[in-house]
This record gives C-alpha cells, structure tokens and sequence, in this order.
C-alpha cells in the first residue's frame, strides 16, 4: 500500500520569505498523481498544486512551486513570498494513476505559521 | 473551478436518532465521491469511496451499517450517521472527483451527538 509521509509537523515562516514543506511517499507504481492541498482554519479543502508523475518538469501556480523527484519519491512544496494568508495546515497527497483506484492517500499534515 | 456543496454546515443531535449529510457537486458530474473523517489536528482519514449507481466501498474498520451512503445521481452523494453515540462526533468531508487528476472538496461537517 502507498504511504506518503510528511516529517515537519510544525514550520513557520517570516512573511515575504520563501518556505519549503516536505513530502515523501512510498510506492511501487510509476504512473499516479501528486498534491498539495491547503486547509485553512475554515476548514475547507484547497487545491493548492498538482503533479503528474509521468511529467519531468515542476509544476509551478503562482508563488506555489514543487520540487518532484521521482526517484527519491520526494515531493516538496516551496512557498515564495509568503503572505498571513498562506498559514494553514498543509496536507500532501498521492493518488494512483490506477483504473480503479481512485482514492487520496493524505500525509499527516503541516502546520504553517506566517509571522508579520 | 469546481464547486462542492455540503449541507449542513454544523448539525447537533441527541444520541440514538440518524444524521444525513448531503454531498453536491455543483457544476461538474462525479461519477466517484469520497467521504472522510477528520478528527482535530489531524489528517482526514478516508471512510469510504462512493460510485454512482453502485454500493460504496468501506475502509477497513468503517461499520457500513452505521455510516450509509448513497449516490443516487452523477451530482449527490449522501452519508447517514445511523443511531449516532457521541463517539461518531467529528468534522465528516465529502469530495467529487471529476477525472482521476481532479478531487474537489466540500467545506464539511461538523457533527456533534449530545
């Protein structure tokens, strides 16, 4: 079974600094996706960054950028500039390419502070 | 992007009665929705994946019989907390999965059984 792994419970950044949370995971497949996702003290689930496996280059959105290494399964996730409203939990998470397996493998979580 | 509804928001309950909450994507159709459980200060933990059309498949541990699903239609999926204790008290998510590289989320749940 995947396992993804998430060895920061805590982190804080100074605002307009950059940040970096770490992600590895474990599996055996070599086609499935990678996220981030950013739960906010609302509580509501977002959608912050996503990587196909198959694809080499990073994904970038914005001041949101990954660090995919497949062969490390490693897949970490930089913040630039950061602003208040980026403090958040963090969770990342994999997902099989699989027909059938559809289903989201959460790490356990970061918890990003923003300081002003 | 795509939108996830969930309804309602908060519910309270006294122990022994039945809770639904409602799961609706808003404009796309999800053939797959997933219902978690999120405790505080933790990860959500998957309870079960949700076919349209089909019965839900359980996480190993979930009672299916306490917690029912239903995806009746490509856009609403729901979970009944049957005889619900205050033990079954907790934040419950839904998601809906267009397409395998997409899983949007709803704003959750918050039970709590009196």
């Amino acid at each position: 079974a995947q396992t993804v792994t998430q060895s920061q419970p805590e982190m804080s950044v100074q605002e307009a600094e950059t940040v970096t949370l770490s992600c590895t995971y474990d599996t055996s497949e070599s086609d499935y996706y990678l996220f981030w996702y950013k739960q906010p003290p609302s509580r509501q689930m977002i959608l912050v960054i996503r990587q196909e496996a198959y694809k080499q280059q990073n994904a970038t959105e914005n001041r949101f950028s990954v660090n995919f290494q497949k062969a490390a399964k490693s897949f970490s996730l930089k913040i630039s500039d950061s602003q208040l409203g980026d403090a958040a939990m963090y969770f990342c998470a994999y997902r099989s390419a699989r027909g059938g397996s559809e289903k989201l493998v959460f790490g356990k979580g970061t918890k990003l502070t923003v300081n002003p | 992007g795509a939108v996830v509804s969930q309804h309602p928001s908060w519910v309270i309950c006294k122990s022994g009665t039945s809770v639904k909450i409602e799961c609706r994507s808003l404009d796309f159709q999800a053939t797959t929705m997933f219902w978690y459980r999120q405790f505080p200060k933790q990860s959500l933990m998957l309870m079960a994946t949700s076919n349209e059309g089909s019965k839900a498949t359980y996480e190993q541990g979930v009672e299916k019989d306490k917690f029912l699903i239903n995806h009746a239609s490509l856009t609403l999926s729901t979970l009944t907390v049957t005889s619900a204790h205050p033990e079954d008290s907790s934040f419950y998510i839904c998601s809906a999965s267009p397409s395998r590289s997409q899983q949007y989320f709803g704003p959750g749940t918050r039970l709590t059984v009196l």
